[in-house]
């Protein structure tokens, strides 16, 4: 089992939706959850992190976490074309220093 | 403005060859990366570095070879002794030491082997 999993995707969805992420960790010392964006060709960049379980927003986008569930997801409302990219989710153990990644959704908005 | 800069973009290697890929930051960090990313594919990690002089291996080290001589610096020496280097590799650091905050990441380098 890896210990950061993902939809494989793609994911496509038409533009104004709601674009659902999901992501499943193994670990139960994990203690900081993340979604990173990344563009085809470039490099990842951080848009939402989240420690607590419940929800958390920022603009169109909201993080949702259940410890219980081990589970992390990323909804993004109104979704945009520029929303096209692959998403990646990323767990730190607590004290281990490093982030673990899962493999990435790939999500298409089309117009 | 602060942040990481890796280079070269691009980078190409021949077959036996031994090449070294740059990576400094003056964001103040003490904590620096590399992962590599292969096509359709996740971030695996291959170095951490958390204090100057002292670094540990992460999943995928072979071939691989690091130094933290500067707080600033990072660099990554892909040796022969690594056979498939082919990938887009990052340069990441992260402000605290338990990654709490997440990482931020160079805009990488693309290595070849021709």
């Amino acid at each position: 089992q890896k210990e950061v999993e993902q939809n494989s995707g793609p994911l496509s969805v038409p533009e104004g939706a709601i674009a659902s992420l999901n992501c499943t960790y193994s670990d139960r010392g994990s203690q900081s959850f993340f979604w990173y964006r990344q563009y085809s060709g470039k490099s990842p960049e951080l848009i939402m992190s989240i420690y607590s379980n419940g929800d958390k927003e920022d603009g169109r986008f909201t993080a949702q976490l259940n410890k219980a569930s081990q589970y992390v997801s990323l909804l993004i409302r109104d979704s945009q074309p520029s929303d096209s990219a692959t998403y990646l989710c990323a767990v730190t153990v607590t004290n281990a220093g490093k982030s673990t990644f899962g493999d990435g959704t790939t999500l298409t908005v089309k117009p | 403005d602060g942040g990481i800069t890796q280079s070269p973009k691009y980078l190409f290697r021949k077959e036996g060859q031994n090449v070294t890929l740059s990576c400094e930051q003056n964001l103040n960090h003490d904590a620096m990366y590399w992962y590599r990313q292969d096509p359709g594919q996740g971030l695996r990690l291959i170095y951490y570095s958390q204090i100057v002089n002292d670094f540990q291996k992460g999943d995928i080290a072979e071939g691989y070879s690091v130094s933290r001589e500067k707080k600033e610096s990072f660099p990554l020496t892909v040796t022969s002794a690594q056979k498939n280097p082919t990938a887009f590799y990052l340069c990441a650091s992260s402000a605290d030491n338990l990654v709490v905050y997440g990482y931020t990441f160079g805009s990488g380098t693309r290595l070849t082997v021709v």
